[in-house]
């Protein structure tokens, strides 16, 4: 059964630090993982995809690396600002077809402090 | 183009009762997921549905029911509900992105049991 660990559960860091958020899972044969970012009380906001073939995925300020085979994805972001608060969430979709089933972390409750 | 829309939603209902949220895919999308989310358990895969056909099913009882419309419009039916059902109900729309699905979610139905 996949399992997938996200931490630390909460962080808190002041305006224009560089950070990095983890991601673990216990079964490598993924086909893709999806970092999103969740606002309180809202819905879900798909941030990057990788692909089980890719590296990484950039977009902005944000960088996800993915190593399948160890089992870990992390979520960089670069100059963080008060409006990168939220949680982030990460999920990983087993099958390589025939199924839409994400299996997601608790995420982390990241504040960044002005 | 619209995104993923979901109704109502907030929903206060009393134990024993039944409920039926409702999901709306963004135009074009044929796979429709459903996931529960609660402080304790994180989200949850509830199940999908691709071209009206149910696909993929997760751990919940049978209380937990759904279906999909031709429209690809999907609904969600809780029977003789309990006090642990109260949480945010997340509907996801997914399409092919040329190797790989993306889901897209809405922005809940907050479901209280009182």
């Amino acid at each position: 059964k996949q399992e997938v660990t996200q931490i630390p559960a909460a962080l808190s860091v002041p305006e224009g630090e560089n950070l990095v958020l983890n991601c673990s899972f216990t079964d490598s044969a993924i086909y893709n993982l999806q970092w999103f970012r969740q606002d309180p009380g809202k819905g879900l906001t798909s941030l990057l995809l990788i692909q089980s073939s890719q590296r990484e995925q950039t977009s902005g300020r944000l960088n996800a690396s993915l190593d399948k085979s160890s089992g870990r994805s992390t979520l960089y972001i670069a100059a963080s600002q008060p409006g990168d608060s939220a949680t982030y969430l990460c999920a990983v979709r087993r099958d390589q077809g025939g199924s839409e089933k994400l299996v997601f972390g608790k995420g982390t409750k990241l504040t960044v402090n002005p | 183009k619209a995104g993923v829309t979901q109704t109502p939603r907030y929903l206060i209902k009393t134990r024993g009762q039944q409920v039926t949220l409702s999901c709306s895919p963004i135009s074009g999308h044929r796979s429709v997921s459903w996931y529960q989310q609660t402080p304790g358990q994180g989200l949850q895969f509830l199940f999908e549905y691709f071209s009206e056909t149910q696909r993929n099913k997760g751990n919940f009882p049978g209380r937990f029911s759904g279906r999909q419309f031709s429209n690809s419009r999907s609904e969600m039916n809780v029977s003789t509900l309990e006090l642990g059902d109260s949480a945010l109900y997340l509907c996801a729309s997914s399409y092919w992105t040329g190797g790989s699905y993306e889901q897209y979610f809405g922005p809940g139905t907050r479901l209280t049991v009182t």
